[in-house]
């Protein structure tokens, strides 16, 4: 089976600060890897995703994440945060197009000025 | 429509009531699922529908939980003699079928059992 762990349930960040968003999954096939974002009061919505391919993918609102096979990691990063991305954001892995997702415990993600 | 529709999006009821959450898909997205996001925990999966059947139930916590999708379209998801416990949002999520990451959310229907 596989699991996603958010190694991180929350981080303060200032604003226009770089930022990290760690997360881990484990599974014995290959996956596929996603990152949600939920806003305040709002639903889920797609940030990024990765299939294949290139390992650096990018995402809405300037993220991006890093398919690390060896380390079985996908960290979301910002170079410069902003107040509107205050939000939670989730890590999640599939193993195909027919099996659910699965998702971490989310990491929230809140801005000082 | 443009987008998933639950409704209600507030449902309080009794312990030990009956409730029924309706999930409205994107029209044409054959894929539907439901999720359950306690407070502050990640999305919780429960079931999943491709067309009228459920590809896995696995999910489900128990036989209290029961969702049917009888056209293909809307879904209902069911819970019988609520609990406390069943406390939470749940979200409803539609996609076309073999759409890796295409999944679009709902807003949720808040569920407070007392």
């Amino acid at each position: 089976a596989q699991s996603v762990t958010q190694l991180d349930s929350q981080v303060p960040v200032f604003e226009e600060a770089p930022v990290e968003l760690r997360c881990n999954y484990s599974s014995s096939v290959s996956v596929y890897l996603f990152w949600y974002v939920q806003y305040p009061n709002q639903g889920l919505q797609l940030l990024l995703k990765y299939l294949s391919g290139s390992t650096l993918v990018k995402g809405i609102n300037g993220f991006e994440a890093e398919f690390n096979k060896s380390q079985t990691s996908f960290h979301l990063r910002k170079p410069s945060v902003h107040i509107s991305d205050t939000a939670e954001y989730f890590c999640a892995v599939t193993i195909s197009s027919a099996s659910k997702i699965i998702f971490g415990s989310g990491t929230r993600l809140s801005i000082r000025p | 429509g443009a987008g998933v529709s639950q409704t209600p999006s507030n449902k309080v009821t009794e312990k030990g009531k009956y409730v029924e959450l309706r999930c409205d898909p994107i029209s044409g997205h054959t894929a539907l699922y439901w999720y359950r996001q306690s407070l502050g925990q990640g999305p919780e999966f429960l079931i999943y529908f491709q067309g009228t059947g459920a590809a896995d139930d696995s999910g489900l916590p128990n036989d209290r939980f029961f969702a049917v999708r009888p056209e293909g379209s809307v879904s209902t998801l069911k819970i019988q003699r609520t609990e406390r416990g069943d406390s939470a949002v749940y979200l409803c999520a539609s996609s076309l079928a073999g759409d890796l990451g295409g999944y679009t959310f709902g807003s949720g229907t808040r569920l407070t059992v007392v």
